[in-house]
């Protein structure tokens, strides 16, 4: 079974719209992180935000805010107001394990949402 | 800080040869990562390093080769490249203690062409 699955290969939203994308994730860990980057056409991956499993809130960080369902096994990216800089690739990622285990660190990613905003 | 740099950004190998892809950071990371990321996937750990002398497999080792012998320095060595090693290689670095997490924070890349 895939660990990652983002089922939404590419999406259109209008500029000013909020957009979700989802990513779902399978594991038997109880303890891991969901990270989700952004791959603009340049190329680079950038960080956008981190879930911990144990958060008791959901992760924000300025127009970027993730809707995790622990029971449902969901972690989907909302952006909000979204900009024609949002087009590019996201990818959804987990870490699988705490922290503090050498080896744990490695990251499982999905195959990605292409997402082109419309003006 | 220059956070993760990557050399070459491009490279064109013929089937056979061999290179190493150079992968520093700044940023006193412990642990760093290659990572190849093939057309329209994500990415696939190729091998990782906890710390300088250690390194282990990821998910799509073959072929390729390591090793950490700094904290800065984590450079990736292609012997006999062939076609499927075509891709573009993400070197990766983390365990940022400001933060709080263990995010990774990725170079720019190397894309790699083998004909």
């Amino acid at each position: 079974a895939q660990k990652i699955t983002q089922t939404q290969p590419g999406m259109f939203v209008q500029e000013k719209e909020a957009v979700t994308l989802d990513c779902t994730y399978d594991t038997s860990d109880p303890s891991y992180g969901l990270f989700w980057y952004k791959q603009p056409s340049s190329g680079e991956m950038i960080f956008l935000i981190y879930q911990g499993s144990y958060d008791q809130q959901n992760a924000t960080e300025g127009r970027y805010s993730l809707n995790f369902q622990k029971a449902r096994k969901s972690a989907n990216l909302v952006i909000s107001a979204s900009q024609l800089g949002d087009s590019a690739m996201y990818f959804c990622a987990m870490r699988e394990g705490p922290i503090s285990n050498f080896g744990n660190e490695k990251l499982t990613f999905g195959t990605g949402t292409r997402l082109t905003i419309i003006p | 800080n220059a956070g993760v740099t990557q050399t070459p950004k491009f490279r064109i190998l013929k089937i056979g040869q061999s290179m190493t892809l150079q992968c520093a950071q700044d940023m006193n990371h412990n642990y760093m990562y290659w990572y190849r990321q093939d057309p329209g996937m994500g990415l696939k750990l190729i091998y990782y390093s906890v710390g300088a002398g250690i390194t282990d497999k990821g998910e799509v080792p073959n072929g390729y080769n390591v090793s950490r012998s700094t904290t800065e320095d984590f450079p990736l060595r292609l012997e006999l490249a062939a076609p499927s090693q075509t891709s573009v290689y993400f070197c990766a670095s983390s365990y940022s203690k400001d933060r709080g997490t263990d995010t990774q924070y990725f170079g720019p890349g190397t894309r790699l062409t083998v004909l």
